[in-house]
């Protein structure tokens, strides 16, 4: 079974500095794709970013960006120039066609961005 | 706003106890997802239904069952309720069958058990 492990329960920035989190993954699928969702206090479960692996080119979407390890199955989030909105917890998921589960997320990162 | 609507917001009842949870995905959407989210745990996969059928099941207990219905709404009914059934339950919504792309979350709702 896939298995999705964030390794960071916890983790501080200072506004606008960077911060990695971390996520690897376990599978034995070639294709799948790879999601960071983003749980703010509100508790609303928004997408971040996306990533598909038979891509080679690591995903980005404003300040946030993926560094997309196939062969380490590793696929961290990097978020630029932090910002107090970015305060929440932080979730990747894994979805492979051969799974029986849709989405396979990790235990979560709680990011706090701090003034 | 995500388009998904979930009713009630909170609910609190007693153990041995049956409720039901609505949600109506987005417009267009003909995949739904439960979702169970305990205290400081991620998200644990329920069921799937896309297009009134169940398409996937995840670690949900027998005392818990879903549908959907003709108009796409779902509804997830828990019954005989534990302490331990208290969590926030998620649903969400996608276009296709499987979430190889976004899939779009309710509000949640918020379950406590006493």
């Amino acid at each position: 079974a896939q298995t999705v492990t964030q390794s960071q329960p916890e983790m501080s920035v200072q506004e606008a500095e960077t911060v990695t989190l971390s996520c690897t993954y376990d599978t034995s699928e070639s294709n799948y794709y790879l999601f960071w969702y983003k749980q703010p206090p509100s508790r609303q479960m928004i997408l971040v970013i996306r990533q598909e692996a038979y891509k080679q080119q690591n995903a980005t979407e404003n300040r946030f960006s993926v560094n997309f390890q196939k062969a380490a199955k590793s696929f961290s989030l990097k978020i630029s120039d932090s910002q107090l909105g970015d305060t929440a917890m932080y979730f990747c998921a894994f979805f492979s066609y051969s799974g029986n589960t849709p989405l396979v997320f990790g235990k979560g990162t709680r990011l706090s961005v701090i003034a | 706003d995500s388009g998904v609507t979930q009713t009630p917001k909170h609910l609190i009842t007693a153990t041995g106890q049956r409720v039901t949870l609505r949600c109506s995905p987005r417009s267009g959407d003909l995949s739904v997802y439960w979702y169970q989210q305990s205290l400081d745990q991620g998200l644990q996969f329920l069921i799937q239904y896309y297009n009134g059928e169940e398409r996937a099941k995840g670690n949900i207990l027998e005392r818990f069952s879903a549908q959907q219905f003709p108009d796409l709404h779902s509804e997830l009914n828990l019954s005989s309720l534990e302490l331990g059934d208290s969590a926030l339950y998620f649903c969400a919504s996608s276009i296709a069958g499987v979430p190889t792309n976004e899939q779009y979350f309710g509000p949640g709702t918020r379950l406590t058990v006493t």
